[in-house]
């Protein structure tokens, strides 16, 4: 199975300011078509998961574009250009290059 | 895609249940759909997946055997069930439907709210 870690764990940000969320996995997310399978999701309080970035660095329909996904292979980044305080929530990781996926353990992102 | 989950259950230790999400808006049948467990306090955990198209089924090491997953494909409605639960399996736990894009989750139920206590 492939394990996926996050940093860090808890996030505390100035709203305004850039956060940036590190997720490794355990083997490549490289598909052989190029791209790598690696989601983000946010939890925001008292809600269900929603699909943020997808292959890596590609926007869910909606996603403002203050959100951005880097990375391949096995190191990925989610930075939040400036963070709004309506960005409160659990990020978490997961690859999808296998079905099901596996997700990281979540960073918890509020407001200082 | 839209997914609909049945609601919160009360349970004592020992009782089967079975819990549901209906999809709509999409062709059923040709996509993954799958159950998320989330504990009080904790992350998301993928118990396992079906594609009601031909039933294959995959789960998770952890879950292997302690539930079945099922989908009825003529009413669009997928299943997670157990025969005999434990306070343990007190939990949130997410319907979850995959898109075209590899094993991303497209679109979320709004949850089911299970606790299991004497």
């Amino acid at each position: 199975d492939i394990v996926m870690t996050q940093s860090p764990l808890s996030l505390p940000v100035t709203p305004g300011e850039p956060a940036s969320i590190s997720c490794r996995s355990s083997q490549s997310l490289l598909h052989t078509n190029g791209y790598s399978y690696l989601d983000w999701y946010v939890q925001k309080p008292g809600q269900s998961p929603q699909l943020l970035i997808y292959l890596g660095s590609r926007r869910a329909s909606g996603v403002p574009d203050r959100f951005s996904g880097s990375g391949s292979g096995t190191d990925f980044t989610l930075k939040i250009s400036r963070v709004l305080a309506e960005d409160v929530g659990v990020y978490y990781c997961m690859q999808a290059l296998q079905t099901p996926g596996t997700f990281g353990p979540g960073t918890t992102v509020d407001i200082k | 895609m839209h997914l609909v989950q049945s609601g919160a259950e009360v349970k004592k230790p020992g009782e089967s249940l079975k819990i549901s999400c209906k999809g709509s808006g999409y062709k059923f049948t040709s996509y993954w759909i799958g159950w998320v467990r989330q504990m009080p306090g904790k992350g998301l955990e993928w118990i396992g997946i079906i594609y009601p198209g031909n039933s294959e089924t995959r789960y998770s090491p952890s879950f292997q055997g302690q539930v079945t997953i099922s989908a009825d494909k003529f009413i669009n409605t997928a299943y997670l069930h157990w025969s005999s639960l434990k306070a343990s399996d007190s939990a949130m736990y997410y319907c979850a439907g995959q898109g075209a894009v590899g094993g991303t989750v497209d679109q979320w139920g709004q949850g089911t709210l299970v606790t299991v206590s004497s």
